[in-house]
C-alpha cells in the first residue's frame, strides 16, 4: 500500500543548529513533492515544491532535496531559529493532481 | 490578495445534525480542495472541486459532499453527523499556472465538534 512517513517524534535542536527533517515513502511515484510548515490551530503554510527531475531546491535558510531512487526526501532549516518550531508536512503530488501528506514532524528549536 | 477564507471558524453540533462549511478561495484560484485533520489520521483528502465540477474524491463516505459555484468560493456539506466528525476542516485554493505548480494554499480551518 501506499506511505508517506514522517518522524513522528519530535525533534528538538539548538537555536543555530540545521534541523533535517525527513519524508520517506513507498508505492509512490511522485512528480512533485511539498513541504508546508503548521502551527498549532492554523491550516498550514506551503514552503517548497520539487519537482522528480530537480535534485536540490533552495529558498532563504531552507534546502530541499530529492531522491527518487531512495524515494527520500529531506528538508534542511539552517541557522534554526525559535520561531522555526512547528510542525512540516511533507506532501505528494501524482497523477491527478491529488496531494496526499505526511503525519508531520514537530520540530521544536530551543535557545 | 486576500488568503483563503473560511466560515465559520468554530462549530458545535449534535450527533445526527449536519453541517456546512464555507470556503471562498484566493481571488483568480479556480481550484478548491478540502481536507480533514485529526490528532490520529493527520492531514486527510475530501475532494478538489475545480471550476464547479468534482475532480478528486478522497475515501470518506457519501455523507461528506461538497459543491463550487460559478464564483469559485465552495461548500461542504456533512450529514448524519458522527463523534468521529470531530475535526479541523481546511480548505485549500490553488491555481493551476502553466508551468505546473502545485502548491497549495490553505485557509484557517474550521474547528467542527460533534457532541
Amino acid at each position: 500500500s501506499q506511505k508517506i512517513e514522517q518522524n513522528s517524534e519530535a525533534l528538538n535542536i539548538q537555536e543555530g543548529k540545521t534541523a533535517t527533517l525527513t519524508c520517506n515513502y513507498t508505492n509512490y511515484s511522485p512528480a512533485y513533492l511539498q513541504w508546508y510548515r503548521q502551527d498549532p490551530g492554523r491550516g498550514p503554510v506551503f514552503l517548497l515544491l520539487i519537482r522528480e527531475n530537480e535534485k536540490e531546491k533552495r529558498k532563504e535558510r531552507l534546502k530541499v532535496t530529492f531522491d527518487t531512487t531512495l524515494k527520500q526526501s529531506l528538508f534542511h532549516i539552517t541557522a534554526s531559529q525559535p520561531a522555526d518550531s512547528a510542525t512540516y508536512l511533507c506532501a505528494l503530488t501524482g497523477g491527478g493532481n491529488k496531494l496526499t501528506f505526511g503525519t508531520g514532524t514537530q520540530l521544536k528549536v530551543e535557545l | 490578495k486576500a488568503g483563503v477564507t473560511q466560515t465559520p471558524r468554530y462549530l458545535i453540533k449534535t450527533r445526527g445534525q449536519q453541517v456546512t462549511l464555507s470556503c471562498s478561495p484566493i481571488s483568480g484560484h479556480r481550484s478548491v480542495s478540502w481536507y480533514q485533520q485529526t490528532p490520529g489520521q493527520g492531514l486527510q483528502f475530501l475532494f478538489e472541486y475545480f471550476s464547479e465540477t468534482q475532480r478528486n474524491k478522497g475515501n470518506f463516505p457519501g455523507r461528506f459532499s461538497g459543491r463550487q459555484f460559478s464564483n469559485s468560493r465552495s461548500e461542504m456539506n456533512v450529514s448524519t453527523l458522527e463523534l468521529g466528525d470531530s475535526a479541523l476542516y481546511l480548505c485549500a485554493s490553488r491555481h493551476n499556472s502553466g508551468q505546473g505548480s502545485y502548491e497549495q494554499y490553505f485557509g484557517p480551518g474550521t474547528r467542527l465538534t460533534v457532541t
